[in-house]
């Protein structure tokens, strides 16, 4: 069946202070690994699309990368605006559905 | 277009009745899901919709809920007899399939509590 995990599960960072976000899965075939940022009390704003393994996308102060087993989002000199918790999800196929990882929190101190 | 919307936004009910909650997604969408989200966890899949058709259901879910999507526009979801347990935030997600970016858009969900 397909999984997703994501580690850690909280992270408390000084602004400024760089930090990867982990998300691993394991699905037979991989149509894309999504990354979303949700804050308390609203729905998941998305954020990323990656669809292969070495791919890499970026905005603002954010970078995620995939590998075969595998997604990493990168944060380099976070901000308090930063603070949220961050989603990753797994599709199959075009088809299939959706299917999201438990989320990693993350809190940047001033 | 205002993206995904999500009626009611807050829902206070007493155990064993029941609730429906409604969904609108982005126009031209025509995938339509359904995920339950309590506090510190991810978004827990229930349903989705292909267009008119209801693709998959979740073994999770109890014979209790039930989902519509009419004409493949807006989406209802229904819960009967309602249970503590029911509490959470219901949260409604549209996307193009095909497409070359497959990514989910969602509301702002509708917070159940069952008292």
């Amino acid at each position: 069946e397909d999984q997703v995990t994501q580690s850690p599960e909280a992270l408390r960072l000084q602004e400024g202070e760089s930090s990867s976000l982990n998300c691993s899965y394991t699905v037979s075939g991989l149509r894309g690994l999504f990354w979303y940022r949700q804050d308390p009390g609203k729905g998941p704003e998305f954020l990323f699309t990656l669809y292969s393994a070495g791919e890499e996308k970026e905005k603002e102060r954010l970078k995620a990368t995939l590998t075969k087993k595998e997604s990493f989002l990168h944060i380099t000199a976070p901000k308090p605006e930063d603070s949220a918790t961050y989603l990753c999800a797994v599709q199959q196929t075009s088809y299939d559905k959706v299917i999201f990882g438990p989320g990693t929190s993350l809190s940047v101190i001033p | 277009d205002t993206g995904v919307s999500q009626d009611p936004r807050h829902k206070i009910t007493k155990r064993g009745q029941n609730v429906t909650f409604r969904c609108d997604p982005i126009s031209e969408h025509n995938r339509l899901y359904w995920y339950r989200q309590t506090l510190g966890q991810g978004p827990e899949f229930l349903t989705y919709f292909q267009n008119e058709a209801q693709l998959e259901k979740s073994r999770l879910l109890s014979d209790r809920f039930s989902a519509e999507r009419p004409k493949g526009s807006f989406s209802t979801l229904e819960i009967q007899r309602t249970e503590q347990g029911d509490s959470a935030m219901y949260l409604c997600a549209s996307s193009f399939i095909p497409s070359l970016n497959t990514e989910a858009f969602f509301g702002q969900g509708t917070r159940l509590t069952v008292v």
